[in-house]
């Protein structure tokens, strides 16, 4: 098993630009979720699924949009990136909502 | 949402010095997990424990739900142990983790 898959680890997006930040898992956990970490702080959630083809905003959930078409994959789209949206970013997945959680390795995004 | 307090934010210990680290949270849970974050920012798992006692090697932790409070024990502390120590959970009421700010630990050999 692979677990918490994201890809790209590492990102530098101009001002505007959009890109995509991926996440997959092959647990078959039904909970998956995206979090922001910034210095100093601990993580704060974007957006969570509690299966296929639900989707919800959690605290931080301004200029991120999210899709659950499959159990696997969660993917995180920034519209219009700006420079307040340089950060750690984090997707994570558990059996079910209360359930124990697992990471991903983290995408540094840099928005310059 | 739930508020999660961790202490202290910060501590030095020398190798093979004992620390115990502490979680509380405002309101009933139904998940509590400790991570550790490693120099290299990964998350890592140490323990699921919404309630009760687990130990894994050399490190335990208990948490107590009618008292809102969680504690995770290192021992004998390696300099591998050096990281953030996150506790997060999940209210009763809610289906997000709110994680608190963490505890810096620095192990000096």
């Amino acid at each position: 098993n692979a677990g918490v898959t994201q890809t790209p680890k590492f990102q530098v997006l101009k001002t505007g630009q959009s890109m995509t930040l991926q996440c997959a898992q092959d647990m078959n956990h039904e909970y998956m979720s995206w979090y922001r970490q910034d210095p100093g702080m601990g993580l704060r959630l974007i957006h969570y699924s509690v299966g296929a083809g639900i989707t919800d905003q959690g605290e931080v959930p301004n200029g991120y949009n999210v899709s659950r078409s499959t159990t696997e994959d969660f993917p995180l789209r920034l519209l219009s990136a700006a420079p307040s949206q340089t950060s750690v970013y984090f997707c994570a997945s558990a059996p079910r909502w209360a359930g124990e959680a697992f990471f991903g390795q983290g995408t540094r995004l840099t928005v310059v | 949402g739930i508020q999660v307090e961790q202490s202290p934010p910060d501590l030095i210990l020398q190798e093979g010095a004992n620390s115990t680290l502490r979680c509380n949270f405002s309101d009933s849970v139904n998940n509590l997990q400790w991570f550790h974050q490693n120099p290299w920012g990964q998350l890592i798992n140490l323990f699921y424990i919404p309630s009760g006692t687990k130990q894994n090697g050399r490190l335990s932790a208990t948490t107590v739900a009618t008292e809102r409070y969680s504690l995770l024990y290192i021992s004998s502390s390696q300099t591998t142990d050096s990281g953030v120590y996150f506790c997060a959970v999940v209210s009763n009421t809610g289906n997000q983790f709110y994680f608190g700010t963490g505890t810096s630990l620095t192990v000096i050999p």
